[in-house]
Order: structure tokens, then sequence, then C-alpha cells
């Protein structure tokens, strides 16, 4: 079975432009989070999407939205970039429902440097 | 929100026993976890335990759970070179999905 991925693995963009991010779950998950890691704040949650719903949301500024597709699909968005938000960002998927525990199944990341 | 803190470094000699320590401020947390990060790659899930529980052992991990002080920690046995990585510790809450709340990650250093 496919694990997730996430495209890109790398880019590089200046301050002001927009970006947009990738994931697609491992088949059969329909929720889909997606996490900022910065060395110094650790991994921060972003957001999580089910049945293209957003049902939790982290303390991002607005700059900072996503999407999920009805293949399970997810695309996050960061407009008017700024140089702290140079980071890997990671997305999860989980599967819902029956024995479920929440564990989450990471892609490798996108990593992002803003110039 | 909640809030999950653990310390950033460890450093242990291989064949000791490495204990990584944590707490959160949710006492509503239903499943705590431990993920594992190696260099370059995403994170995979260690362990997990339910918040109805104390104590699990698997293989060479002891996770411990002090619910009234809200302490989690991680023991691993044995502790070999292959084991230094970033470990995080993470909690969620069942209901309305899970939003799953990680730690700063503390690494891991195993000298030979």
């Amino acid at each position: 079975k496919a694990g997730v991925t996430q495209t890109p693995r790398y880019l590089i963009k200046t301050r002001g432009q927009q970006v947009t991010l990738s994931c697609s779950p491992i088949s059969g998950h329909r929720s889909v989070s997606w996490y900022q890691q910065t060395p110094g704040q650790g991994l921060q949650f972003l957001f999580e999407y089910f049945s293209e719903t957003q049902r939790n949301k982290g303390n991002f500024p607005g700059r900072f939205s996503g999407r999920q597709f009805s293949n399970s699909r997810s695309e996050m968005n960061v407009s008017t970039l700024e140089l702290g938000d140079s980071a890997l960002y990671l997305c999860a998927s989980s599967l819902e429902g029956g024995l479920n525990t929440g564990e989450l199944f990471f892609g490798e990341g996108s990593r992002l440097t803003v110039l | 929100g909640e809030d999950v803190e653990q310390s950033l470094f460890l450093s242990v000699r291989e064949g000791d026993s490495s204990v990584i320590n944590c707490t959160y401020t949710d006492s509503s947390s239903t499943y705590l976890y431990w993920y594992k990060q190696e260099p370059g790659a995403g994170l995979q899930l260690l362990t997990y335990i339910f918040s109805n529980m104390d104590m699990k052992q698997d293989q060479r991990l002891t996770v411990l759970l002090n619910k009234k002080d809200k302490h989690l920690s991680l023991r691993i046995a044995d502790t070999q070179t292959g084991d230094s990585a970033i470990y995080f510790c993470a909690v969620s809450e069942e209901g309305g999905g899970f939003k799953t709340i990680f730690g700063a990650g503390t690494r891991l250093f195993v000298k030979a």
C-alpha cells in the first residue's frame, strides 16, 4: 500500500509570493492533517480535513488555508509569504471509525524556503 | 489550548536506558503517543497508550502515564545507535475527529 505522498519535496519562494502544497493520503484514509515543523517550535498543528470539510484548525493566520477534494487529496496554500514561513510542512492521514486510535501516517514533507 | 512540553536533548551511551519525559495540560486527552522522526523522514508512530492505562510495554519500549501529574514518559531499554532520532510526544482527544498536538521533540543522541 502506498504511503502518504507530498509534492513538491523542496521549493524556494520569495517574500510576498504564494505557494500551494499537495498531499495524497493513504488509500482509504479520509482524514488529512497538516503540520508546520520548525527547529524552534516543533510541530505546530495547522488544520485537519475530513470529507472535504475542515474539522479542526490551529492558531495560524488567515494566510494559511487548505482544502480537501472528493478523492481525499488535500492542498494547503500560504499567501503573501513571509521569511518566518520557511519550514517543513508535513501532511498526515488517518483512518476513521472502527478501532481507530488516531494514529497519524506522515508523508516526508515539503520543505519551503522563503528568501 | 492544549500544550505539550518535553526537553529538547538527551544523550546516552549505547547499551544504557533512555528515558524521555513529557508533560501535557489537557486532562481530557484520550490517546497519548510517541512518534519517532529519523533524519530526512516524516514521523512514524512508535507506540501509544490510552488514558485509562498506567503502563504499556512493547519489546524495548516502556510507556508510563501519570494522569494526576499529566506526565508521560518513554523508556528505551538497551539503547542502540540506531535509536538516535527525534522523539515526539503527542496527545489527542477523540470527538469530531482527532486533533493531535505534538511537543517540540526530544533529540536523542546515542554515543557508541
